[in-house]
């Protein structure tokens, strides 16, 4: 059963903690993307990896970090330094830009 | 800033009727995709359409692109109310990339 999934759904944080946000893809696709969205809103790209031990900031990567050390995984931490994190996170995967994107179900992530 | 912008930001219509949305963009792109997004949960891609295509067709789908003025329009015939969703369009940039995402537009399909 081929897809992308994120773990947890949803995740509660205490100011001043950080937390990890699992996104794992069975699709062999190369590139994967973490998004924001925020209520009534579209999505905003926080960082995105072409390759595995590669990744680049997207627009809004500020209180983000991520890493790509196995093809399947990229997980994004929001860190203390993320003044405003309560948002819907959503990760996405593609065969290569600007392919389609796939996108798993997302972490509704809200601080306490 | 946003590359696309859809138009409207919220739609609401009986079923059976035609649902018509717009997305406008700023730069030359290579290609633009629409995707749509069920309350809550992930996006889910509908359609794409190169910047060398005018028109596509998938189902009761279809869309137009009109480079000169840098827009599209998603059409959804004889809609349903399971069409109820957010629909996003996403423009490529420069380089490929990356995906840039509009707004949306809030689509009700009512009963």
């Amino acid at each position: 059963d081929g897809g992308i999934t994120q773990s947890p759904k949803y995740l509660f944080r205490k100011e001043g903690q950080n937390v990890t946000l699992s996104c794992e893809q069975n699709l062999n696709h190369d590139a994967m993307y973490w998004y924001r969205q925020d209520p009534g809103q579209g999505l905003r790209l926080i960082y995105y990896s072409q390759i595995v031990n590669d990744f680049q900031k997207g627009d809004i990567a500020e209180g983000y970090s991520v890493s790509r050390e196995k093809k399947e995984s990229f997980p994004l931490t929001v860190t203390s330094a993320q003044k405003n994190p309560t948002a819907f996170y959503l990760c996405a995967s593609s065969a290569g830009p600007p392919d389609t994107q796939y996108f798993g179900p997302g972490t509704r992530l809200t601080v306490l | 800033s946003q590359q696309g912008e859809e138009d409207p930001q919220a739609l609401s219509i009986q079923e059976g009727e035609n649902a018509t949305m717009n997305c406008s963009y700023k730069t030359s792109i290579n290609n633009l995709q629409w995707y749509r997004q069920n309350s809550g949960r992930g996006l889910v891609h509908l359609i794409l359409i190169r910047s060398n295509e005018r028109e596509k067709h998938s189902g009761r789908l279809r869309v137009t692109l009109d480079t000169s003025k840098k827009s599209s329009s998603l059409l959804i015939t004889a809609s349903r109310a399971a069409d109820t969703a957010s629909y996003f369009c996403a423009t490529d940039n420069r380089a490929g990339n990356m995906l840039t995402f509009g707004g949306g537009t809030r689509l009700m399909v009512k009963p």
